[in-house]
């Protein structure tokens, strides 16, 4: 039972357009949720992260946000840059008392950001 | 900045092999993990580890096992490798179970 989808596997965008990558959730206990990106080659690092009690987080060239009654995340880029290629995936965990708080991932969605 | 190194890029075994992935993280964080990351599945929890000698089954055990004697250093073992191993293995370590993750590169295992 897949709890965090990302429905698109690959996304292909122009320079300088907005990217917008999408992931939904089926668990309404998942309380934090992140996005991590991955070059090929090497580990995850984070990219940016999302409490429940917001709708809206902002650094810089990313904004992720939550729509908790659609159980929906998005992650916005703007501008996309040929740098940003890379495999984006979305992340949930449940850190309530009495859970262990892990990370459970979605499947991933390659970003191609074309000159 | 943490630092999360896992102990071979890359690793070539045969069927029925015992292998060792190890990986070592600088920050004092309390929790490891080890995934597999394969194509259209993400990334899919193996087993973490929130203290020195304690250990939890995550998604997909199977086939594996772990051990972490030292805070710094979690081990992934294959007791006996196949081909359905073949695959990229993440560790990963973070001071709160619930907050950032910090990954190591990777190891890419080629199971023969």
């Amino acid at each position: 039972d897949q709890q965090v989808k990302q429905n698109s596997p690959s996304l292909s965008v122009q320079e300088g357009r907005i990217s917008i990558l999408n992931c939904d959730y089926t668990n309404s206990m998942f309380d934090y949720f992140l996005w991590y990106k991955k070059y090929p080659a090497e580990g995850p690092t984070f990219l940016i992260s999302i409490s429940s009690i917001k709708d809206k987080n902002e650094d810089g060239r990313f904004t992720v946000f939550l729509n908790k009654s659609a159980k929906h995340l998005s992650l916005h880029i703007v501008p996309s840059q040929p740098g940003d290629s890379a495999v984006y995936f979305c992340a949930a965990c449940w850190r309530g008392s009495g859970n262990t708080g892990k990370l459970i991932f979605g499947q991933g969605t390659t970003l191609q950001v074309k000159p | 900045d943490v630092k999360v190194t896992q102990s071979s890029r890359y690793l070539v075994k045969r069927t029925g092999e015992k292998v060792f992935l190890e990986c070592v993280q600088d920050m004092d964080h309390e929790n490891m993990f080890w995934y597999r990351q394969d194509p259209g599945l993400g990334l899919r929890l193996i087993y973490f580890s929130y203290d020195v000698k304690m250990k939890e089954k995550g998604d997909i055990p199977e086939g594996y096992s772990v051990s972490r004697e030292k805070k710094e250093r979690f081990s992934l073992i294959l007791e006996s490798a196949s081909t359905n191993q073949t695959s990229m293995y993440l560790c990963a370590s973070s001071l709160d179970p619930g907050k950032t993750q910090y990954f190591g590169p990777g190891t890419r295992l080629l199971v023969l």
